[in-house]
């Protein structure tokens, strides 16, 4: 089983549309989760950081939920500057270090 | 500033060549990594210094080979690479520190695009 499941898309919604993606995580002494997003022939750039309680940012939401492991994202009210993959990412401590793994990302698609 | 830079922005080299990818952040950032990243694939990870020291080597073949100056240099040399080390190499940097509790979101650079004929 892969350490970090994430929901293999494409999602394809129109304008104004909400959406929503998930992922599983599978050690459960992971510690800290993180959502990325990455456009076409780009490096990946930090969209927000999850928190159990919940954390908003304009029209997204991150939630994590540590008993059943997963980790979600909502974007309300699309835009086409939404469209990108989506990559939900686990941390957790290897040694001293940190590790950091992505899921197989989710892409999205946003049509006028 | 949350910038990290990669030279050179692509490279084509045959497989008996040796060269150099470059990584720079000036963010005080003790923590830097090297990934690898396939098409349509998420990134790898290939690397981690910690400290100017590896701490993390994910089982990478000896024909890559990390080197970290200093705390914001962080460099990748290639030697006898194969054509499926075709790839973007993503670097990034974070912060450290803070305790066993703390983990800190990495910042990435543009990546170098890497073909290897």
């Amino acid at each position: 089983r892969k350490e970090v499941e994430q929901d293999p898309g494409p999602f394809n919604v129109p304008e104004g549309a909400t959406v929503a993606f998930n992922c599983t995580y599978s050690n459960s002494a992971s510690q800290s989760f993180f959502w990325y997003r990455q456009d076409c022939r780009k490096e990946p750039k930090l969209l927000m950081s999850v928190y159990s309680s919940g954390n908003e940012d304009g029209r997204f939401t991150a939630q994590l939920n540590r008993a059943s492991q997963y980790i979600s994202l909502l974007i309300r009210d699309s835009k086409l500057s939404d469209s990108a993959t989506y990559l939900c990412v686990v941390i957790r401590l290897s040694g001293s270090a940190r590790q950091l793994t992505f899921g197989s990302g989710t892409q999205l698609t946003v049509l006028p | 500033d949350t910038e990290v830079t990669q030279t050179p922005k692509h490279l084509v080299m045959g497989m008996t060549n040796k060269k150099s990818l470059k990584c720079e952040q000036h963010m005080g950032h003790r923590a830097m990594y090297w990934y690898k990243q396939k098409a349509k694939k998420p990134p790898e990870l290939m690397f981690v210094y910690s400290y100017e020291k590896l701490s993390i080597n994910e089982s990478v073949p000896s024909r890559f080979s990390p080197e970290c100056p200093n705390s914001s240099l962080l460099n990748l040399h290639l030697h006898a690479l194969q054509p499926e080390d075709s790839a973007l190499y993503l670097c990034a940097s974070s912060q450290v520190g803070g305790g066993a509790s703390k983990t800190y979101e990495q910042y990435f650079g543009p990546g170098t695009r890497l073909t290897v004929t």
